[in-house]
């Protein structure tokens, strides 16, 4: 069975790091390219970033660019998304996703974890 | 940057047909998935590459995308199908490639 588990997530001030992980078992992690999708209280989807499966490949949405990082370790089956320099915005419900490739769907997806940005 | 226009909410009696459709330019031309989220929980996949659909999705979701318009097709509503819906596609057309979510559709069930 397919599973992904977020954690790390929590109450950070602004201007704050935080680091998420997402471990994946049920499938090889190695063969699967993986993303992060955020939803704010109420709000809709916004995807955040992608990563290959060979981590050749690295996308981020222009909102978080420069402050956040997408990498993964194929031999412990983890995603991870370093957060620096966060903001209010910042706040949401985070997801990992995995999909075949860019272009394909996001076809299983973890239960997310909380972060939240607030002094 | 790509931008993918759904109507914030439908309404639908139980047992008739809801249309959820999601706008962008040459949307034809791309591979559109569909999501449905209940609240509190994680998005499951309902329809990919337009308009087919993953093991144990009832038959009642289809897709269809054409032109500037994709659209989700939920047949013989049930109470149960009440939830958020969002489209997605790929885009490769900018500097910037990345994934393009719509904005969300609450289906309401009368």
């Amino acid at each position: 069975e397919v599973q992904l588990v977020e954690s790390g997530g929590g109450l950070v001030k602004p201007g704050g790091s935080l680091r998420l992980s997402c471990a994946a078992s049920g499938f090889t992690f190695s063969s699967y390219s993986m993303n992060w999708v955020r939803q704010a209280p109420g709000k809709g989807l916004e995807w955040v970033s992608s990563i290959s499966s060979s981590s050749s490949y690295i996308y981020y949405a222009d909102s978080v660019k420069g402050r956040f990082t997408i990498s993964r370790d194929n031999a412990k089956n983890s995603l991870y998304l370093q957060m620096n320099s966060l903001r209010a915005e910042d706040t949401a419900v985070y997801y990992c996703a995995r999909d075949e490739d860019s272009n394909y769907p996001f076809d299983y997806w973890g239960q997310g974890t909380l972060v939240t940005v607030s002094s | 940057s790509y931008v993918l226009t759904q109507p914030p909410s439908v309404s639908v009696a139980p047992g008739q047909t809801a249309r959820i459709t999601c706008g962008g330019n040459n949307i034809g031309s791309k591979s559109v998935h569909w999501y449905q989220q209940k609240p509190g929980q994680a998005p499951v996949l309902v329809v990919y590459d337009d308009s087919d659909r993953p093991s144990g999705i009832p038959e009642r979701f289809s897709g269809s995308n054409s032109g500037n318009t994709a659209t989700l097709t939920i047949s013989r509503v049930e109470a149960g199908d009440e939830a958020d819906y969002y489209c997605q596609v790929w885009d490769s057309s900018s500097d910037h490639p990345g994934v393009v979510f719509g904005g969300g559709t609450k289906l309401t069930v009368l």
